[in-house]
């Protein structure tokens, strides 16, 4: 079964640091997602790349938070410096974006288990 | 502007009764509907989506929604739960991949 791969799994870190969050899309998605799930907000989000360009990322802080692919099996979130107010799960989903000359119809958003992040 | 409102945020069933959970949306064209389930530590695994064509929608793990457009609804039922089905679930709409998700309903399932 083809799934999203998200490390790490958790990450327990001081303010002020630094943090990497990774993703490894399914192979062959072209549109990658970056959520963020707080008991307060739910589900937020964040941005979104398709083709490894960013379409948008107007849900994202933009004086601490980016987001990269560096390449198709590779999409980064990192914050610097992190805060106790990013602690949260911060999802990572992909899917299949078709142009209308394929039919126009996106595959379902698959989503990896999340990194879980606190931030003393 | 898309939303999404789920009006129960919590839901208690018997284990063998049947459960619905309310959706509503709002979206300036035809929807694209989903419905997500998510177990704890666990992300987000699609139940069952509408695009559209029938109304009703059949999803894995004998889950359905009915999409109505006059009460702008997408409501999730089962007719008989599994101990298995307790989880907090999520409705979702959006075009083009940007979704709005609903704030989730968690259901726990009693013996």
């Amino acid at each position: 079964d083809a799934r999203v791969t998200q490390t790490p799994r958790h990450k327990v870190t001081e303010m002020g640091q630094e943090v990497t969050m990774r993703c490894q899309p399914i192979l062959g998605h072209n549109t990658v997602f970056w959520y963020r799930q707080t008991m307060m907000q739910g589900l937020e989000l964040l941005a979104y790349f398709r083709n490894r360009a960013p379409l948008d990322d107007s849900g994202m802080p933009k004086d601490r938070f980016s987001a990269e692919m560096p390449d198709a099996t590779l999409a980064t979130l990192k914050i610097q410096p992190s805060e106790p107010r990013d602690s949260a799960v911060y999802f990572c989903a992909s899917g299949l974006a078709r142009g209308v000359d394929n039919g126009g119809r996106n595959s379902p958003l698959h989503f990896g288990n999340g990194t879980r992040l606190t931030v003393t | 502007a898309q939303s999404v409102t789920q009006p129960d945020i919590h839901i208690t069933v018997s284990e063998g009764a049947s459960l619905e959970l309310r959706c509503n949306y709002s979206y300036g064209a035809t929807p694209y509907l989903f419905w997500y389930v998510q177990s704890p530590g666990q992300g987000l695994q699609l139940l069952l989506k509408y695009f559209s064509g029938d109304t009703l929608v059949q999803g894995i793990k004998g889950f359905e929604a009915e999409f109505k457009r006059s009460q702008s609804s997408f409501n999730l039922r089962k007719p008989s739960v599994h101990w298995s089905d307790a989880a907090e679930y999520f409705c979702a709409v959006g075009g083009d991949y940007k979704l709005s998700f609903g704030a989730g309903t968690t259901v726990t399932v009693r013996a």
